[in-house]
């Protein structure tokens, strides 16, 4: 069954540093998201991109972050000055039209 | 602001038993309710979904049950097993914004053998 991959699945930043996430979506699929959790709360939605333009975002997604689609298969989420609290795991997500969204096993970003 | 209230926090039940799991929302243009299963390590994994045209959906032991006028849902597991261990999402979204998944706090559920 097709998956949504992350990588890396760990990744350890300093404070005030630019981190790229990268996601490969399913590879039919059209529209992708990012969300985050952190520890032990729920998840929440970032943003959704469709056509190579956001769809919408949260308040959480502010100037400090951006997406892209660099290529056919790649959909990137980069952080610009990471903040501590931005320690949380992040989950890319795909879908085909008027279709559930596939989640990835997500990318664990630590801000030391 | 919390559009998506889900209970309990966490369920211990017993091998066969029925876990039962519930989600209040508040926006009333939320028209997709799916249930997403994630273990450690991994991403949420879509179970079942409902759309409020329909009260209840059943997919081999997963049950949704939808209440459109009081604006609730749940999930019933029945016959847990242990494998069914593994913490359960609720979410919702509205028709306009399809992607933009509003998900609740999330139930950790324990099956013991």
């Amino acid at each position: 069954e097709p998956e949504v991959t992350q990588t890396p699945s760990h990744q350890v930043t300093q404070m005030g540093q630019e981190v790229i996430l990268r996601c490969v979506p399913i590879s039919n699929h059209l529209y992708f998201y990012w969300y985050r959790q952190i520890l032990g709360q729920k998840v929440e939605f970032l943003v959704s991109f469709y056509n190579n333009e956001i769809s919408e975002k949260s308040e959480i997604f502010d100037d400090q972050f951006s997406v892209e689609r660099p290529d056919g298969s790649n959909f990137t989420l980069k952080i610009r000055s990471t903040k501590l609290e931005d320690s949380a795991m992040y989950f890319c997500a795909s879908s085909a039209t008027n279709q559930p969204q596939h989640f990835g096993d997500g990318t664990r970003l630590s801000i030391l | 602001q919390q559009q998506v209230k889900q209970s309990p926090q966490s369920l211990i039940v017993q091998k066969g038993g029925i876990s039962i799991i519930n989600c209040a929302y508040e926006n009333t243009a939320f028209d997709y309710f799916p249930w997403y299963q994630q273990f450690p390590g991994k991403g949420p994994a879509l179970l079942i979904a409902i759309r409020p045209d329909v009260s209840e959906k059943k997919e081999g032991r997963f049950t949704i049950s939808f209440n459109k006028s009081a604006k609730q849902f749940s999930l019933h597991i029945m016959d847990s097993q242990p494998g069914d261990s593994a913490t359960y999402f609720c979410a919702a979204s509205p028709t306009d914004s399809w992607g933009k998944l509003q998900f609740g706090a999330g139930t950790q559920v324990v099956v013991t053998p």
